[in-house]
């Protein structure tokens, strides 16, 4: 079975751009969840969707938002890209937000905004 | 708010030795525990998967070990190997409608096993 596939998997944007990541899920998995890695504050959270619905929104300004598709493959967007948006951003997907259920990762997305 | 905490930072051992990372978490109301490991530049492996009614998880040479009234949990790793350098993550998944699909993370240990 593949496993989570993310594209690009490196940008470079400049300021004030903005920049579409995508995520596929392992086949069969509904639940895709988005993280940013950075040196300085580690893994955080940011948005979790579910059969096309965010069911949860980490704190991040609204530059950035996501949205998925019936096939469970998710997007998420960053306008007006600013340098700290530099990251890697990682997707996990997972069968169900369950207590049995374990997240599985993407390789990440490496984003330089220059 | 949950807070992860690991420690040590980092770790240096020689091959061959056995070792223990830990992890604290500040809400006990928690789902599951992964453990998870990342090598430089690249995306997380899932270790092992604790649910909050389980003490421990095994697989190979980790075993992972969870008491949720402490708000701890360490991770095994038995007879290193250099193969095992790499930063080690603990994630916490809590209860609650609003923590869908989130994990909250540690910071990791870096995790150098030398020859």
């Amino acid at each position: 079975k593949a496993g989570v596939t993310q594209t690009p998997r490196y940008l470079i944007k400049t300021r004030g751009q903005q920049v579409t990541l995508s995520c596929s899920p392992i086949s069969g998995h509904r639940s895709v969840s988005w993280y940013q890695q950075t040196p300085g504050q580690g893994l955080q959270f940011l948005f979790e969707y579910f059969s096309e619905t965010q069911r949860n929104k980490g704190n991040f300004p609204g530059r950035f938002s996501g949205r998925q598709f019936s096939n469970s493959r998710s997007e998420m967007n960053v306008s007006t890209l600013e340098l700290g948006d530099s990251a890697l951003y990682l997707c996990a997907s997972s069968l169900d937000r369950l207590v049995t259920d374990t997240q599985y990762f993407g390789p990440g997305t490496r984003l330089t905004v220059l | 708010k949950q807070e992860v905490t690991q420690i040590p930072a980092a770790l240096s051992v020689p091959e061959g030795e056995n070792l223990v990372l830990n992890c604290s978490f500040t809400d006990s109301a928690i789902y599951n525990l992964q453990w998870f490991r990342q090598d430089p530049g690249k995306g997380l492996t899932s270790l092992l998967l604790i649910q909050s009614s389980q003490r421990e998880q095994t697989s190979g040479r980790l075993n992972a070990s969870l008491d949720k009234s402490s708000g701890r949990s360490t991770l095994y790793i038995a007879a290193s190997q250099p193969g095992d350098s790499a930063t080690y993550l603990c994630a916490v998944g809590n209860a609650g409608g609003t923590s869908y699909g989130k994990l909250t993370f540690g910071q990791g240990t870096i995790l150098t096993v030398h020859p």
